[in-house]
């Protein structure tokens, strides 16, 4: 039982350089999320999905786009990578009750130089 | 901003000791909750708590939460060098614009645990 996973695992831009990371969750859950950690700050939500079709804006959204074609993938995409977007990435995911736990993939290292 | 602020924000202890964090944060919630990770991997749940319950269990994790002073704590009981990790709260706020779907991080306690 893969729960998430994430890929790349690691990955190294260029400034002005895009890409797109990608996440995918086979539990079936409704809910997805993308959260950026970066040392000191804690976790913080970059942009979530409710469901399939859907996205929404987070915390610190800006400089980001979401997709969530299918409901078991949630792709993040950076069209113009910027030094102040290195960091871990992690998403996670969520069935529809609401005290059920997020579960979390183990991260994209992203460093833009 | 962050919701949820634990302290402290880093906690060295010897293998068979207690260990114990705090949590708090500002608005009303719906529940809490408690994630580990570990060095190079991601967030793994712990323990929920909801909003109406003051104690809860799970081995040896003890998890207390009161709303009137807006904190909770978690405690790892004869700690091992396994429990090493950072600990994180996340709360699920009631007023969180309609929203059933976010938690929101603090930033995390790092626990060392000694051999």
């Amino acid at each position: 039982n893969a729960g998430v996973t994430q890929t790349p695992k690691f990955r190294v831009l260029k400034t002005g350089q895009s890409m797109t990371l990608l996440c995918a969750q086979d539990m079936n859950h409704e809910y997805m999320y993308w959260y950026r950690q970066d040392p000191g700050m804690g976790l913080r939500l970059i942009h979530y999905s409710v469901g399939e079709g859907t996205t929404a804006k987070g915390e610190v959204p800006d400089g980001y786009n979401v997709s969530r074609l299918k409901k078991q993938n949630f792709l993040l995409g950076l069209e113009s990578a910027a030094p102040s977007q290195t960091s871990v990435y992690f998403c996670a995911s969520r069935g529809l009750i609401r005290s059920q736990p997020q579960h979390f993939g183990d991260g994209t290292r992203l460093s833009i130089l | 901003s962050q919701q949820g602020e634990e302290d402290p924000q880093a906690l060295s202890i010897q293998e068979g000791e207690n260990a114990t964090m705090n949590c708090s944060y500002k608005t009303s919630i719906n529940n809490l909750q408690w994630y580990r990770q570990n060095s190079g991997r991601g967030l793994v749940h712990l323990i929920l708590i909801r909003s109406n319950e003051r104690e809860k269990h799970s081995g040896r994790l003890r998890v207390t939460l009161d709303t009137s002073k807006k904190s909770s704590s978690l405690l790892i009981t004869a700690s091992r060098a396994a429990d090493t990790a950072s600990y994180f709260c996340a709360t699920d706020q009631t007023n969180s614009g309609g929203s059933n779907y976010k938690l929101t991080f603090g930033k995390g306690t790092l626990l060392t645990v000694n051999p």
